[in-house]
C-alpha cells in the first residue's frame, strides 16, 4: 500500500518570502502522479499543482513549484514570494497511473502561516 | 459547469441516529469517491464507486456505514446509528474516468457534528 509522509505539521513564512514543503511518498509502482492540495479556512480542496511520475522536468505553476525527487521518493512543494492568501494547510496525495486507479492517498497536511 | 456539489454543509446528529449526505458529482462524471477527514488529519480514502457499483470500499468502516451511487440522482454517504467519533468533515470528489491521469474534483464537504 502507498503512504505519504509530511513531516512538517506547521511552517511559517514571511509575506514575500520563499518557503517549501516536505512530502516523501513509499509506492512500489513506477508510474503515478503527485499532487498539493490547499486547504483554506473554508475547507474547499483546491488543487495546487500536479506532477506526473514519468516526466522529469519539475511541474511549476507560477509561484507554485516541485522539486520532485524520483528515486528519494521525495516531492516538496516550493511557494515563492508569499502572500496573506497562501495561508492555509496544504496536503501532499498520491495517486497512482494503472487504468483502474481510484483514490487518491493524503499525507496528514502542513498548516502554512504566513507573517505580515 | 457546476462543481460537485455536498449537502448539507452542516449536518448535526445525536448518538445513535443515521446520517445521510449526499454528493452530486460534476456533469458528466460517473467515477465518486467519498474521503473523511477528521480533525488535525489529511484526507482518509473511504469509498469509490461508479453508477450502481461499488468498485473499492477498502476504507470504510465494516459495520454502520454504506454507501450507493444509483442509476439516477447524487451518490449517499449513510451512517446510521452515529457515534461521537464519527463527527468529521467528509468530502466527495468525482473524476470523468478511473485512470491516474483523471483528475478528481472535490466538494465543498459536509461537516458531522454528533453530539
Amino acid at each position: 500500500a502507498q503512504t505519504v509522509t509530511q513531516s512538517q505539521p506547521e511552517m511559517s513564512v514571511q509575506e514575500a518570502e520563499t518557503v517549501t514543503l516536505s512530502c516523501t511518498y513509499d509506492t512500489s509502482e513506477s508510474d503515478y502522479y503527485l499532487f498539493w492540495y490547499k486547504q483554506p479556512p473554508s475547507r474547499q480542496m483546491i488543487l495546487v499543482i500536479r506532477q506526473e511520475a514519468y516526466k522529469q522536468q519539475n511541474a511549476t505553476e507560477n509561484r507554485f513549484s516541485v522539486n520532485f525527487q524520483k528515486a528519494a521518493k521525495s516531492f516538496s512543494l516550493k511557494i515563492s514570494d508569499s502572500q496573506l492568501g497562501d495561508a492555509a494547510m496544504y496536503f501532499c496525495a498520491y495517486r497512482s497511473a494503472n487504468t483502474n486507479a481510484g483514490k487518491s492517498t493524503f499525507g496528514d497536511g502542513t498548516t502554512l502561516t504566513v507573517k505580515p | 459547469n457546476a462543481g460537485v456539489m455536498q449537502n448539507p454543509r452542516h449536518l448535526v446528529r445525536r448518538r445513535g441516529q443515521e446520517a445521510r449526505l449526499r454528493c452530486s458529482p460534476m456533469k458528466g462524471h460517473s467515477h465518486v469517491y467519498w474521503y473523511r477527514q477528521l480533525p488535525e488529519e489529511g484526507l482518509k480514502f473511504m469509498v469509490y464507486l461508479q453508477k450502481e457499483n461499488i468498485i473499492d470500499e477498502s476504507g470504510m468502516p465494516k459495520e454502520r456505514f454504506s454507501a450507493e451511487f444509483p442509476k439516477e440522482g447524487p451518490s449517499i454517504l449513510r451512517i446510521q446509528q452515529v457515534v461521537r467519533g464519527d463527527s468529521a468533515a467528509y468530502f466527495c470528489a468525482s473524476s470523468l474516468g478511473t485512470a491516474g491521469s483523471y483528475e478528481q474534483y472535490f466538494g465543498p464537504g459536509t461537516r458531522l457534528t454528533v453530539t
